[in-house]
């Protein structure tokens, strides 16, 4: 059975690089890892997508090894607004199931 | 950007009756689109997948005949809570599939809409 598990919270100070690691154990070898992040009451908002080694993008970098069984959203330099819940997102191996990671929620400190 | 709405972004429905949700993608074809739930302080987890012109497909333990998919065209898809209960009180999260990716990998991203809340009372 797949699970996809993350910290279930981070504090980080503002101007600090924050990193969030997902385990994915058992996901699809032919599909992207995808993060995501949601404030209260909204819908996911998209982040950064990778497939392996590294990934980056305006806002953040993904870092996915080559087992691909896990992968770290790193956010440079986060502010007050990047308060809120991370997920990564993956499909599951052989069911090819979209399964969320269970969330982080960072809070970004003054 | 693609872009997918919901609607209503907030209902309150009384215990016993129905309630459509609607999700559309508004400036692409979506040929699958997903249906999520999330409770409070929890993950979204995956309800149903629903392909344009097919029957969708359910999650084990979310039963057909309580969440009706409907996704008649390749921008519309709809779910009906039927009967709804308390319980069914949940914010409900539409996500839609742009089929577009590179050779030989899967790349098909999930567009997701703002969420419907759902308050049975």
């Amino acid at each position: 059975l797949a699970k996809t598990t993350q910290p279930i919270s981070m504090d980080s100070y503002e101007g600090q690089e924050v990193n969030i690691t997902c385990s994915h154990n058992n996901i699809a070898t032919n599909d992207y890892i995808t993060w995501y992040q949601q404030f209260p009451s909204q819908g996911p908002r998209f982040i950064i997508q990778g497939y392996k080694t590294k990934v980056t993008n305006e806002v953040a970098s993904l870092f996915i090894p080559a087992d691909r069984k896990s992968s770290t959203l790193s956010l440079p330099r986060v502010s007050l607004s990047d308060t809120a819940v991370y997920y990564c997102l993956a499909r599951t191996s052989g069911t090819y199931k979209y399964i969320f990671g269970t969330g982080t929620r960072l809070k970004v400190l003054a | 950007g693609a872009v997918v709405s919901q609607h209503p972004s907030r209902v309150i429905c009384k215990s016993g009756t129905s309630v459509k949700i609607e999700c559309r993608s508004l400036d692409f074809q979506a040929t699958t689109m997903f249906w999520y739930r999330q409770f409070p302080k929890q993950s979204l987890m995956l309800m149903a997948t629903s392909n344009e012109g097919s029957k969708a497909t359910y999650e084990q333990g979310v039963e057909k005949d309580k969440f009706l998919i409907n996704h008649a065209s390749l921008t519309l898809s709809t779910l009906t809570v039927t009967s709804a209960h308390p319980e069914d009180s949940s914010f409900y999260i539409c996500s839609a599939r742009d089929p577009s990716g590179a050779s030989g990998v899967t790349s098909y991203e999930q567009y997701f809409g703002p969420g419907t809340r759902l308050t049975v009372t």
